[in-house]
Order: structure tokens, then C-alpha cells, then sequence
């Protein structure tokens, strides 16, 4: 199983341009999630789902979109970059049932100049 | 609402000396604890988890966890530090969000170990 992978690995836009972060899970997970992480700040959860074709809001969903029309994909749309979006965003998934436990990909690093 | 205070945004020990890294937690519910440890340019990876099985949770690398109710807390120990352990430490409880749940992490520990 490759788990969790997140493409790119870095990317550099400018304001106003737009970009799909790519997740993908080979786990068979229904929830996955996406975080953002900026330093002394822990992780924030941006958006999540809990399904194919469910997805809800996080604490901190300005600026993102997310889609989810398979189990295995859940991309984070970013519309019209912002400086403020410039962060590490970290994709994860876990089981339906067990105690919670989330599995995380190795993250995108985000620059917005 | 659940949240989670992870005390210390930078601990330094020295190889071969104990490393506590200090979590507290508010819950309304009964809670499901985590601790994950993140190495420098990669994700998070789970150290332990405590899910109401046993106060005393054991996890990865030589850590261990211990759940205390009445002190709201879930310190995160290892007797001997080692170099490798250099890493940054979250604290995280699971939380209900409004279609499911999902975690709520702590700011995070840096732990730093010298020779």
C-alpha cells in the first residue's frame, strides 16, 4: 500500500492564480481531511469528507473548494491565490470505525508572491 | 468544545535524559487522545493513541502516554532521549464536527536532543 499520497510536493503561484492539490488513499478510507499547517500553530482543519460525495467545512475553509467523486481522491481547490494561503497543507484519511487514528501524506508546501 | 494545550513550544534534553512533553486537554465527551511526531520536511506519523482501554498507553520508539482524568492530562515520556528523537511532537483529541469527526490539534512541541 502506498497510503496516502499528495502531489505536488512544492509549488510556488502567484496571487491570483489557481491550483488543485492533489490527495489520493489506497486504504479504502470513506473519511479523509485536509489541513493546512503554518509554523507555532499546529494543524487546522480546512475542509473533510466523510464519503464519496460528502464533503463539510472545517475551521478554516476561505479561499479552498474540495470535491470528492471517488473514495480513493480528495483534491483542495484553491480559486485566487492569496499571500495568506502560503503554508504546508497535509492531506489525511482514516476507517470508518476504529478509535479515529488518521494516516497523513507528506504534505504540499505552498508559497503565494 | 474539545481543545488541546500542548505546554512548551520548545524542550531541549540532553541524549540519555528523560523527555516529558506536556499535553492537557478540555473534552465534553470521554476522549480519544493522540500523539504524533512530525520529522523535519515529512508528514505526521502516529506515536500512540489512548482510546479508554488502559490509563497507561505504550507506543512507537520507545514512548509512552499516561491518561489522567482528574488532571485533564496526556503527557507524552521517554526515559532516555536519543539524537534521532529531534522532531516536532503534536497532541491531538478526536473531535465531532457536524457530518463526522476529525482531530484537534495542540500548537505542537519542538524537541530539540544534544550530546
Amino acid at each position: 500500500n502506498a497510503g496516502v499520497t499528495q502531489t505536488p510536493k512544492f509549488r510556488i503561484l502567484k496571487i491570483g492564480q489557481s491550483m488543485t492539490l492533489q490527495c489520493a488513499q489506497d486504504m479504502n478510507h470513506n473519511y479523509m481531511y485536509w489541513y493546512r499547517q503554518d509554523p507555532g500553530m499546529g494543524l487546522k482543519l480546512i475542509y473533510y469528507s466523510v464519503g464519496a460525495g460528502i464533503t463539510d467545512k472545517g475551521e478554516v475553509p476561505n479561499g479552498y473548494n474540495v470535491s470528492r467523486s471517488t473514495t480513493e481522491d480528495f483534491p483542495l481547490r484553491l480559486e485566487l491565490a492569496a499571500p495568506s494561503q502560503t503554508s504546508v497543507y497535509f492531506c489525511a484519511s482514516r476507517a470508518g470505525g476504529g478509535f479515529y487514528e488518521q494516516y497523513f501524506g507528506p504534505g504540499t508546501r505552498l508559497t503565494v508572491t | 468544545a474539545q481543545s488541546v494545550t500542548q505546554l512548551g513550544s520548545h524542550v531541549s534534553v540532553s541524549e540519555g535524559a528523560l523527555v516529558l512533553l506536556r499535553c492537557n486537554y478540555s473534552s465534553s465527551v470521554p476522549p480519544y487522545l493522540f500523539w504524533y511526531v512530525q520529522y523535519p520536511n515529512q508528514g505526521l506519523q502516529l506515536l500512540l493513541k489512548y482510546t479508554s482501554a488502559a490509563t497507561l498507553v505504550k507506543g512507537i520508539n520507545g514512548f509512552e502516554a499516561e491518561f489522567k482524568k482528574s488532571e485533564t492530562s496526556f503527557h507524552l515520556t521517554k526515559p532516555s532521549a536519543h539524537m534521532s528523537d529531534a522532531a516536532e511532537y503534536f497532541c491531538a483529541v478526536s473531535a465531532q464536527v457536524q457530518a463526522g469527526t476529525a482531530l484537534i490539534f495542540g500548537k505542537g512541541t519542538t524537541l530539540s536532543v544534544s550530546s
